[in-house]
């Protein structure tokens, strides 16, 4: 069964830093991993997508990279704001034949807070 | 404006007391999905659909049922809550299955 970990569980850091969340999963069968934001109270917000034939993709000040083979994904924000404050989450798609790729599991976040 | 629609966004009832929560997007997506969402244990599919009449169980499928007779509205149905169902649950959509998806602004429900 696919198990997600994202690491560090909760970060704080000062206005201006570059940072780095991690996401690993223990099963390389994927097709895609997408990275979502949630703030307080709201749905998920669809940050990036890559594909396993991918190694990174990049929006604006994120950058999202993939190792599919030794299971990991990181993603980077430049130059933090406060307005970055949110749970991250990163989530995968399976790869197990038929239609198991409707099946996505997540992991468990990771809470940023951005202070000015 | 794109977007995927939950209702009602609470919702308290009683145990054993059938209840629909109705998901709607207007995307024409192939793609739609039921999650929960507790603390400690994250995000959990309940379900998914791939196209209508297309339904598969997801990691937690137990306590719940729901269909895809058309393409825009995916409902998710309990028809005995129990205490545990108590969770904030999340309807999402994609244009197929590896495409990013959009995610409705939740149901938070409360089961006494």
């Amino acid at each position: 069964k696919q198990e997600v970990t994202q690491i560090p569980a909760a970060l704080s850091v000062p206005e201006g830093e570059n940072l780095v969340l991690n996401c690993s999963f223990t099963d390389s069968a994927i097709y895609n991993l997408q990275w979502f934001r949630q703030d307080p109270g709201k749905g998920l917000t669809s940050l990036l997508l890559i594909q396993s034939s991918q190694r990174e993709q990049t929006s604006g000040r994120l950058n999202a990279s993939l190792d599919k083979s030794s299971g990991r994904s990181t993603l980077y924000i430049a130059a933090s704001q406060p307005g970055d404050s949110a749970t991250y989450l990163c989530a995968v798609r399976l790869n197990a034949g038929g239609t198991s790729y409707g099946k996505l599991t997540f992991g468990q976040g990771t809470i940023l807070t951005v202070h000015p | 404006e794109a977007q995927v629609t939950q209702n009602p966004r609470y919702l308290i009832t009683v145990t054993g007391k059938k209840l629909t929560v109705t998901c709607s997007q207007n995307m024409n997506h192939e793609y739609m999905s039921w999650y929960r969402q507790d603390p400690g244990l994250g995000l959990r599919q309940i379900y998914y659909s791939m196209n209508v009449e297309v339904t598969d169980k997801g990691d937690v499928p137990e306590g719940y049922k729901v269909s895809r007779k058309e393409k825009r509205n995916f409902p998710l149905i309990l028809e005995s809550p129990s205490p545990n169902q108590t969770s904030l649950y999340f309807c999402a959509s994609s244009l197929g299955g590896l495409a990013p998806l959009h995610f409705g602004n939740g149901t938070r429900l409360t089961v006494t």
